[in-house]
C-alpha cells in the first residue's frame, strides 16, 4: 500500500494567515492527490482533486501545487471557518490511502 | 438537492455483521459506484474499498478481504456495504462517496455509526 505521511500534525494560526500544509507519498502518485477538509461531527468535504484542481463552489483560497511524491495545500488567507482537520489523499493504486490529518486550529 | 442518505445508527455484538445502506437522492445516477470509508472515534479516515457500479465488482482493501460484501438496489438507487466476523476495531462511523472521474470522493453522505460492544 502506498504510504501518505502530512506536516505538520498539527499547527495553531490566526485569521488572515497564510497556512501550508504538505503531504508526501511513499512512491510517484503523479497527480493523483486529493485534499479534504473535515470539521467535528461532519463528513469530509473535497476542496482539491488532481493535486491542484479546485472542486466546484470551494473558495479560490486554497490552492494545491505538486506532483509525484511531493505535494502542498495552502490557504492564502485563513478565515475563520477555514480552522478544521485538513487530509490528503492518494487516488492512484487502490487501497486509496489517507494521510494522518493535520489540525489547524488558533 | 443532490445527496447521499445513510442509514442509522447501529449496535453489534462482537463476531456480528452490519449492513450499512447509501441512497442517492435527488439525481437519477446512471449507474452506482461508490466509496467506503469509515473513521473510528477520535482516529483518521481510512478508506475500505469500492463498489463498481458498472460491472457489480467489489474492491477492498487487504485487511478487508473476505470480511466485505457491496452490493446495490438499482430499483431504488441504492447501494449497501455489509461487513462481517465484527471486531471492537471495526466500530467507527462509515461514511458512503461517490468517486469523480481521477478518484476523489466529491459527494459523502451523513455517516452511520457503527458500534461493536458484547
Amino acid at each position: 500500500d502506498i504510504q501518505m505521511t502530512q506536516s505538520p500534525s498539527s499547527l495553531s494560526a490566526s485569521v488572515g494567515d497564510r497556512v501550508t500544509i504538505t503531504c508526501r507519498a511513499s512512491q510517484s502518485i503523479s497527480l493523483y492527490l486529493n485534499w479534504y477538509q473535515q470539521k467535528p461531527g461532519k463528513a469530509p468535504k473535497l476542496l482539491i482533486h488532481a493535486a491542484s484542481s479546485l472542486q466546484s463552489g470551494v473558495p479560490s483560497r486554497f490552492t494545491g501545487s505538486g506532483s509525484g511524491t511531493d505535494f502542498t495545500l495552502t490557504i492564502s488567507s485563513l478565515q475563520a471557518d477555514d480552522f478544521a482537520i485538513y487530509y490528503c489523499q492518494q487516488s492512484y493504486i487502490i487501497p486509496f490511502t489517507f494521510g494522518p490529518g493535520t489540525k489547524v486550529d488558533i | 438537492q443532490v445527496q447521499l442518505v445513510q442509514s442509522g445508527p447501529e449496535v453489534k455484538k462482537p463476531g456480528a455483521s452490519v449492513k450499512v445502506s447509501c441512497k442517492v437522492s435527488g439525481y437519477t445516477p446512471t449507474e452506482l459506484s461508490m466509496h467506503w470509508v469509515r473513521q473510528a472515534p477520535g482516529k483518521g479516515l481510512e478508506w475500505i474499498g469500492a463498489f463498481d457500479g458498472e460491472d457489480g465488482e467489489t474492491i477492498s482493501a487487504q485487511k478487508f478481504q473476505g470480511r466485505l460484501i457491496m452490493t446495490e438496489d438499482t430499483s431504488t438507487d441504492t447501494v449497501y456495504m455489509e461487513l462481517s466476523s465484527l471486531r471492537s476495531e471495526d466500530a467507527a462511523v462509515y461514511y458512503c462517496a461517490t468517486p469523480n472521474r481521477v478518484g476523489a470522493s466529491d459527494l459523502w453522505g451523513q455517516g452511520s455509526l457503527v458500534t461493536v460492544s458484547s
